[in-house]
C-alpha cells in the first residue's frame, strides 16, 4: 500500500476564502487524484494531478474553482476557492501504486474534511 | 460517462453471518474493479480488486465475484464482525486509473 498524509485533516471556513489541501506521499508516484465526497454521497473525480503539466479537470470542475499543483512525483496541494456552503465536503487524494499481480490499484488518504459557514 | 450503481443501500447481518453486497456496472469495456471500505470518518481503505480476466477472487475473508454477462460484481463477507460496519464501495476503472464509484453500501453488523 502507500502512506497518503494529507494536511489539514479538518477545517471550518468562511464562505468567500479559498483553502489548500497538501498530499504527501511516502514515494514517488505516477499519477495523483483528487476525489470530492459530498456529505452521505459517494466519491467523484475532481482531476488527475499531472506532474509537470496542468491537471486535467473531470467534467463539471474547473482550475478556476480548483487550482491543483503537481511539482514533483511526492506532492500536490488542491485549493478550494471562494468556497460556499457547497464546497463542504470530505476531500480525497489518491495515489496508484503497483499490486504486482494485479498491476496498479488505487489507495487513499484519510482525507482533509471541510466545513463552509 | 457510464455509471456503477449499487443494489441496495443498506444491509443488516446478524454477527458471524455472511455478507453479500452487490453492484451492478453498465460500462462493457471496464476491465478492472475495486471494492473499498470506508469506516466512519475515515478514507476509503482498499479490500479487494479483480480484472475481467477473472470471475471470482479471494483474500481474507472476502471474495469478489464478477459476471460479465450481466455486468454484476459482489463483495462476500464470511463470517461477518462488528468491525465490519462500514459502507461499501465498488469503483470501476474508466481508463487511466481514473475510477467511477457507485453509491455505496452501508453494512451494519448487529452483535
Amino acid at each position: 500500500s502507500a502512506v497518503i498524509s494529507q494536511k489539514p485533516s479538518r477545517d471550518i471556513c468562511q464562505r468567500g476564502t479559498s483553502l489548500t489541501i497538501q498530499c504527501q506521499v511516502d514515494s514517488q508516484v505516477t499519477m495523483m487524484f483528487w476525489y470530492r465526497q459530498q456529505p452521505g454521497q459517494s466519491l467523484t473525480l475532481i482531476a488527475t494531478a499531472n506532474q509537470g503539466s496542468e491537471a486535467t479537470y473531470e467534467s463539471g470542475f474547473v482550475i478556476d474553482k480548483f487550482p491543483i499543483s503537481r511539482p514533483n512525483l511526492t506532492f500536490s496541494t488542491l485549493t478550494v476557492s471562494n468556497m460556499s456552503p457547497e464546497d463542504s465536503s470530505i476531500y480525497l487524494c489518491s495515489v496508484d501504486r503497483w499490486q504486482g499481480a494485479s498491476g496498479n490499484t488505487i489507495y487513499f488518504g484519510e482525507g482533509s474534511w471541510l466545513t463552509v459557514v | 460517462g457510464e455509471s456503477v450503481g449499487l443494489h441496495l443501500p443498506t444491509l443488516s447481518v446478524q454477527e458471524g453471518d455472511n455478507s453479500i453486497i452487490n453492484c451492478a456496472y453498465s460500462n462493457s469495456a471496464s476491465d478492472y474493479f475495486i471494492w473499498y471500505k470506508q469506516e466512519s470518518g475515515k478514507g476509503p481503505q482498499f479490500i479487494i480488486d479483480i480484472r475481467s480476466n477473472m470471475d471470482k477472487r479471494q483474500g481474507q475473508r472476502v471474495t469478489v465475484l464478477l459476471n460479465k454477462t450481466v455486468k454484476h460484481l459482489s463483495l462476500q463477507i464470511a463470517a461477518t464482525q462488528p468491525g465490519d460496519s462500514a459502507v461499501y464501495f465498488c469503483a470501476e476503472n474508466m481508463g487511466f486509473n481514473k475510477f467511477y464509484f457507485g453509491s455505496g453500501t452501508k453494512l451494519n453488523v448487529k452483535p
